[in-house]
């Protein structure tokens, strides 16, 4: 069954601690992408690696880290710093062609409690 | 910059009409377009694609997009909605430089009632 999978489905964080959402993709696409959804703002670019060991700012890094030190494996880091962490985050991937789609992760919901 | 506009927030439609969703779009070079439908806490799954070649687009669950260079639009089309088609639906575009990611509109809330 390929795909891309996105774990948990939901998150609870207390303020002031790191939290890190999963995305593991069996679809041997190089590039990755992480996607931040807020009600009216569309999809915003967090960060995006298009190959392993390589990863690079996307338009709103600021708070996030993120590793890609597996093809597969792209998991994302909300740390302390993210001053507005609620928010529905998404997992892309595709080939690096740009006449092809990205797939997409079921998504994250990550609420700060 | 390449930019993508959806300029309607929400369409609303009646079972069994036509239905429109519009999409703009400013780019350097040759567009790379999508369309992607998303239903509640779901992610986002592709719809359709315009690379190259013939201006209408066929793609799934009998949705079509119409490519118009001259007006810069992708306009996502159905002939005949279904109140299944309500959801949240994105236009995105391919950025042309090398980082390949997608730029996506705001989204537009399409409503089908029966």
């Amino acid at each position: 069954d390929g795909g891309i999978t996105q774990s948990p489905k939901y998150l609870f964080r207390k303020e002031g601690q790191n939290v890190t959402l999963s995305c593991e993709q069996n679809l041997n696409h190089d590039a990755m992408y992480w996607y931040r959804q807020d009600p009216g703002q569309g999809l915003r670019l967090i960060y995006y690696s298009q190959i392993v060991n390589d990863f690079q700012k996307g338009d709103i890094a600021e708070g996030y880290s993120v590793s890609r030190e597996k093809k597969e494996s792209f998991p994302l880091t909300v740390t302390s710093a993210q001053k507005n962490p609620t928010a529905f985050y998404l997992c892309a991937s595709s080939i690096t062609d740009l006449n092809t789609e990205a797939f997409f992760g079921q998504g994250t919901r990550l609420t700060v409690v | 910059a390449q930019s993508v506009a959806q300029p309607e927030d929400q369409v609303n439609v009646a079972e069994g009409n036509p239905l429109t969703v519009k999409c703009t779009y400013s780019v350097s070079g040759n567009p790379y377009l999508f369309w992607y439908v998303q239903y509640p806490n779901r992610g986002l799954q592709f719809l359709l694609k315009y690379i190259t070649g013939d201006n209408l687009v066929k793609g799934s669950y009998g949705f079509e997009a119409e490519f118009n260079k001259s007006q810069t639009s992708f306009h996502l089309k159905k002939p005949s909605a279904l109140v299944s088609d309500s959801a949240l639906y994105f236009c995105a575009v391919r950025d042309s430089s090398n980082t390949g990611k997608l730029i996506f509109g705001q989204g537009t809330t399409l409503q089908v009632k029966p």
